[in-house]
């Protein structure tokens, strides 16, 4: 059973700070992985993806991964009150086309 | 954005109905699929489609099915209701090796 990991929290950070969310994923052959934002109450939403070809920064956002250990990390830096929500790190099975396995979520609370 | 849409947004209804929660595509999309999420906890995939006449059970057993006769639509059943089928039921879509997208969501509530 491949399996995507990750701190449920809650992970407390002042504005302004570094906000750093990781996960860690078991099947070592995974190529692509997202990171989805969830407010309360609301769908997920897509905000970054990443393949195996490397990092990607995107404004405020970067997402890194490390193949060695099996882990993904998204970075939110200048981090503000709005982006206190549940982050939620989704690995594609690509030999099933398309599915995604998502791990149980990591709540980020921003403090002013 | 995604073109997803969801209906209805919320249902409160009594136990023994037969419920269809909607879910519709205008992106031609190839793949849907459904999850179901409790207040807090994580997503749980339940069904999936990989095209027209195609479905498939997800890695959480559910009592629900589903059908996919239209590339834009593909929706969920429930014959009975229960009280335990209270859930958030979400459905998203992508294209093939493409980046999946969500609905709003159905909040059901059984009585």
């Amino acid at each position: 059973q491949k399996e995507v990991e990750q701190n449920s929290g809650p992970l407390s950070v002042p504005e302004g700070a570094i906000a750093s969310l990781n996960c860690t994923y078991s099947d070592r052959g995974s190529q692509s992985f997202f990171w989805y934002r969830q407010y309360s109450g609301k769908s997920p939403e897509l905000i970054m993806f990443i393949y195996s070809n490397g990092d990607k920064e995107d404004g405020r956002f970067t997402a890194q991964l490390n193949k060695a250990s099996q882990y993904v990390s998204l970075l939110i830096r200048d981090s503000q009150p709005s982006d206190s929500a549940t982050y939620l790190c989704a690995v594609r099975e690509d030999n099933q086309g398309g599915k995604l396995i998502f791990g149980q979520g990591t709540e980020l609370s921003v403090k002013p | 954005e995604a073109d997803i849409y969801q209906t209805p947004r919320y249902l409160v209804i009594g136990t023994g109905k037969k419920i269809t929660l909607e879910c519709s595509q205008t992106m031609g999309h190839d793949k849907m699929y459904w999850y179901q999420q409790d207040p807090g906890m994580e997503l749980h995939l339940i069904h999936y489609s990989y095209g027209v006449n195609s479905t498939e059970k997800g890695d959480l057993s559910s009592e629900s099915t589903v059908s996919r006769i239209r590339t834009e639509h593909f929706p969920l059943t429930l014959e009975s209701a229960r009280p335990s089928h209270t859930s958030q039921y979400l459905c998203a879509s992508s294209e093939s090796g493409g980046l999946q997208h969500f609905g709003d969501g159905t909040r059901l509530s059984i009585l």
